[in-house]
């Protein structure tokens, strides 16, 4: 069946530095890839997406681009903030899961430092 | 303001009782889900539903329960079947199946 794998947390990082959170996935069709974000306490919230092969989805200088030769969708940025800190899932979607639902990954958690 | 709301954010539950964990959603969609989430762990689904009065069960239905009578709600009900239901509730939905799915706040539940 299809699955999620992400690298393992926590992920510490300076402020400023360059982030990359690796996600790599296994599906039988045409999977769409999310990135969702979670702050402590609170729901997820949508942080970008890709519904076919080589499309980037960026949001917010987060940027993830869909390889299907590799089967991954890498978060990337720039330019981490404190206000980043949070845990970071990768998801994908596609006919094989009941209704469409998601299906996710363990979650990596990046606290970044002042 | 368009969203998915969850009530309560924090609900405690005594042995053997039933208790109902409300979701509700103004954005007219007509898919929504109930996922669970352990600590360090990813988010499970517990039930969808992709139409008024239709749902289905998803990976670990077991000791749970929804209904689905109007668009906008999706109550869970955690019966007293489910021996660990301690865990984080998220609620979901989207316009429709195979679309982007937007989520809740969230309700913890925990057991007395």
């Amino acid at each position: 069946g299809d699955s999620v794998t992400q690298m393992e947390g926590p992920v510490t990082l300076s402020e400023e530095a360059f982030l990359t959170i690796n996600c790599t996935y296994t599906a039988t069709g045409y999977p769409s890839l999310f990135w969702y974000v979670q702050y402590p306490g609170e729901g997820l919230q949508l942080l970008l997406k890709a519904t076919k092969a080589d499309d980037k989805g960026s949001n917010k200088g987060f940027e993830a681009t869909y390889r299907k030769e590799t089967t991954s969708f890498h978060l990337e940025k720039g330019s981490v903030q404190v206000s980043d800190s949070a845990v970071y899932f990768c998801a994908l979607s596609d006919g094989s899961s009941s209704g469409y639902a998601l299906n996710f990954g363990k979650g990596t958690s990046l606290l970044v430092t002042p | 303001d368009g969203g998915i709301t969850q009530s309560p954010k924090y609900l405690f539950r005594k042995e053997g009782q039933n208790v109902t964990l409300s979701c509700e959603q103004n954005l007219n969609h007509d898919a929504m889900y109930w996922y669970r989430q352990d600590p360090g762990q990813g988010l499970r689904l517990i039930y969808y539903s992709q139409i008024v009065n239709d749902f289905q069960k998803g990976d670990i239905a077991e000791g749970y329960s929804v209904s689905r009578e109007k668009k906008e709600s999706f109550p869970l009900t955690v019966t007293s079947a489910q021996k660990n239901p301690t865990a984080f509730y998220l609620c979901a939905s989207s316009i429709r199946r195979a679309e982007t799915q937007y989520f809740g706040p969230g309700t913890r539940l925990l057991v007395l």
